[in-house]
């Protein structure tokens, strides 16, 4: 099952902040965070285990609500360079067939 | 030098024809994927492997067959091409099978199918 993401899209200006949603409809597993640049491959950004570890970047963080099957990724004081469409991945087993699903993403547009 | 490559990185072909898309790692990962990402930027996977032995098989029409013929290296054959098939094609890798860890994506290959 999909997770749904929202915003679809967000405007922001250098130095302003932002809050990215996923939500799953299924127990969470793990959920990952990637960001993709046009052209680009995705890249890893943060991930969230259930149980409460989390593996990611300084400048990023994150939030895990297991009972309510959410995550969110902030993003504090945007920089020019945090533009790109935004993904999040959630896995709902844990097990060795593991498959990450994603949400339709987030246009992140970071203006001077 | 690049973690996840995949050649090659644009395929514009006939609708009919064969093709392969192939793709290396060097991070010395056990699982490595196919996914596909379509016009609209949905990100879909499709072939998940683990130590060389198929692990996930997601609804993709038998025309597409993975073959992995060691850990490092993950190739993607496409038989009879369809217009559908247009898509940028993502081979990734991570170091295990249970979703802990981060996924390291290739470049991606852009098939154009005219």
């Amino acid at each position: 099952q999909q997770p749904v993401q929202s915003p679809q899209a967000v405007i922001l200006r250098e130095g302003e902040d932002a809050v990215i949603n996923c939500s799953s409809s299924k127990a969470l597993y793990s959920v990952h965070w990637y960001r993709q640049k046009h052209g680009e491959a995705p890249v890893f950004l943060m991930i969230l285990l259930k149980g409460g570890e989390q593996k990611g970047h300084e400048k990023i963080s994150a939030s895990f609500n297991e009972k309510k099957q959410q995550s969110s990724l902030y993003l504090t004081a945007s920089q020019l360079s945090y533009s790109g469409t935004y993904f999040c991945g959630t896995e709902n087993s844990g097990g060795s067939n593991y498959k990450l699903t994603f949400g339709k993403g987030t246009l992140l547009t970071v203006n001077p | 030098d690049t973690a996840v490559s995949q050649t090659p990185k644009y395929l514009v072909t006939q609708m009919g024809n064969d093709k392969s898309i192939k793709c290396e790692q060097n991070l010395g990962h056990d699982t490595m994927y196919w996914y596909k990402q379509d016009s609209k930027k949905f990100l879909k996977i499709m072939f998940s492997y683990n130590n060389k032995e198929l692990i996930i098989n997601e609804t993709v029409p038998n025309r597409f067959s993975p073959k992995s013929p060691d850990k490092a290296h993950l190739n993607l054959h496409i038989n009879s091409l369809e217009l559908g098939d247009s898509a940028v094609y993502f081979c990734a890798s991570s170091q295990d099978a249970f979703g802990a860890t981060e996924a390291f994506f290739g470049q991606g290959t852009r098939l154009t199918v005219v």
